[in-house]
């Protein structure tokens, strides 16, 4: 079954302790991306990812960290984790080749920073 | 900031009504936008894509978007209690890959 699949579901931690979202897809897409979202605020996208070993900013990078060693494996990287990343993630794969491609979602991680 | 904006609703409509969702974006460039349900507790699913102006069937749903008036919506026909999410409006930002989402507007189906 094509799919994206991220652990935890659910991570609850502390200030300070550095955690990492895992996310694999087996769709052999080349586009990978985080988002966080929150109430009122929709979904923004943390950082994303072209390919192997390119990735980039996106509109809320600040306290993340991504990497892309592996086509299929992206996973988020929180090196100090503070309040207000409390959020729902979401990690997203396209194949990206055409501008109808849609995004695949993960069932999401729901993050609690205390 | 490129932005893309919805009423958050909650758009409550009558089960076999017409349900009306809007969105509105300020890039003038975008060409082609999504329209995404997300259910209560769920990730986002793709439901429509519409690039060209006018009207995009598919089903029940039915995408319009005016390119001159920086204006896309989507029409939910017969709706239905299966029908109440969250509808997150979506546009391309500097490429195929970067999506800049609306807040999303919730749905509520009544019996």
């Amino acid at each position: 079954e094509a799919q994206v699949t991220q652990n935890p579901r659910y991570l609850i931690t502390v200030t300070g302790k550095k955690l990492t979202v895992t996310c694999s897809q087996n769709m052999n897409h080349e586009y990978m991306s985080w988002y966080r979202q929150d109430p009122g605020l929709g979904l923004r996208q943390i950082y994303y990812s072209m390919n192997v070993e390119v990735t980039d900013k996106g509109d809320v990078p600040e306290g993340y960290k991504v990497s892309r060693k592996e086509k299929r494996n992206f996973p988020l990287i929180l090196e100090s984790p503070s309040p207000n990343q409390t959020s729902l993630y979401f990690c997203a794969s396209s194949s990206g080749q055409t501008a109808d491609s849609p995004l695949h979602f993960g069932n999401g991680t729901r993050l609690t920073v205390t | 900031q490129k932005e893309v904006e919805q009423n958050s609703g909650p758009l409550s409509v009558p089960e076999g009504a017409i349900a009306s969702l809007n969105c509105t974006y300020s890039d003038r460039g975008s060409q082609s936008f999504f329209w995404y349900r997300q259910y209560s507790g769920k990730s986002p699913e793709l439901i429509m894509f519409i690039y060209s102006n006018g009207d995009k069937e598919d089903g029940r749903f039915t995408a319009q978007l005016n390119k001159a008036s920086q204006y896309v919506s989507l029409l939910i026909r017969d709706s239905q209690p299966s029908d109440s999410a969250t509808y997150l409006c979506a546009a391309p930002a500097g490429g195929y890959n970067k999506l800049i989402f609306g807040a999303g507007t919730r749905l509520a189906v009544h019996p």
